[in-house]
């Protein structure tokens, strides 16, 4: 069973636009860690953001920010005023209590100047 | 921060042949390292997890005996495509785990079997 859905495959955006990216995830686990990572065309992953279960906040870095909702079982991530550099596959993930990351499908985001 | 290096960055070999690639934690000491594998356009799915000085184990479908890893010690692990053939052509990634959770991901090796 697929635990990290990403329903978007391909989002295309002029730049300036806002971007959000999707990401439901399943677990029976009450300890968990949720993870974007952000794959550029060169194919390294770059790490974005980590988030624990017992953490709800919502966060912000820059022009990224997400939103933890335990209740949808969601993990969204905005990016705001998207740029060319921006463009990239974006993978959510998910650590449950076996520490193995589950990765979602991916979303390729592409920004058009 | 942690860094990961992988090596090669990519590869050409022939069908037949073997190719070592190689995940070294260059700052920390990983406890438990973890091989994926990438084809175009697809997400990454994990191959196996190996921690030092244990034998690896292997996500379901992955052969054990063509895909063999060798976890030596806390800062290198190694991938050896045995016998390798065009279908095994496609974006192997390494990632090296310190503590629980977090995970550093090599630059990856592009293999290409020809």
């Amino acid at each position: 069973a697929q635990k990290v859905t990403q329903a978007q495959t391909e989002i295309s955006v002029v730049e300036k636009e806002d971007v959000t990216l999707d990401c439901v995830y399943e677990t029976r686990d009450t300890t968990y860690y949720l993870f974007w990572y952000k794959q550029p065309p060169s194919g390294e992953l770059v790490f974005l953001i980590r988030r624990n279960s017992f953490d709800e906040q919502n966060e912000i870095s820059g022009r990224y920010s997400w939103n933890f909702q335990k209740s949808t079982s969601s993990f969204n991530f905005t990016i705001t005023a998207s740029q060319v550099v921006d463009s990239a596959v974006y993978f959510c993930a998910l650590s449950e209590a076996v520490y193995k990351l589950s990765f979602g499908a991916g979303t390729t985001v592409t920004v058009r100047a | 921060g942690a860094v990961v290096s992988q090596h090669p960055s990519w590869v050409i070999c022939k069908s037949g042949t073997s190719v070592k690639i190689e995940c070294r934690s260059l700052d920390f000491q990983a406890t438990t390292m973890f091989w994926y594998r990438q084809f175009p356009k697809q997400s990454l799915m994990l191959m196996a997890t190996s921690n030092e000085g244990s034998k690896a184990t292997y996500e379901q479908g992955v052969e054990k005996d063509k895909f063999l890893i060798n976890h030596a010690s806390l800062t290198l692990s190694t991938l050896t495509v045995t016998s390798a053939h065009p279908e095994d052509s496609s974006f192997y990634i390494c990632s090296a785990r310190e503590g629980w959770t977090d995970y550093t991901f090599g630059s990856g090796t592009r293999l290409t079997v020809v």
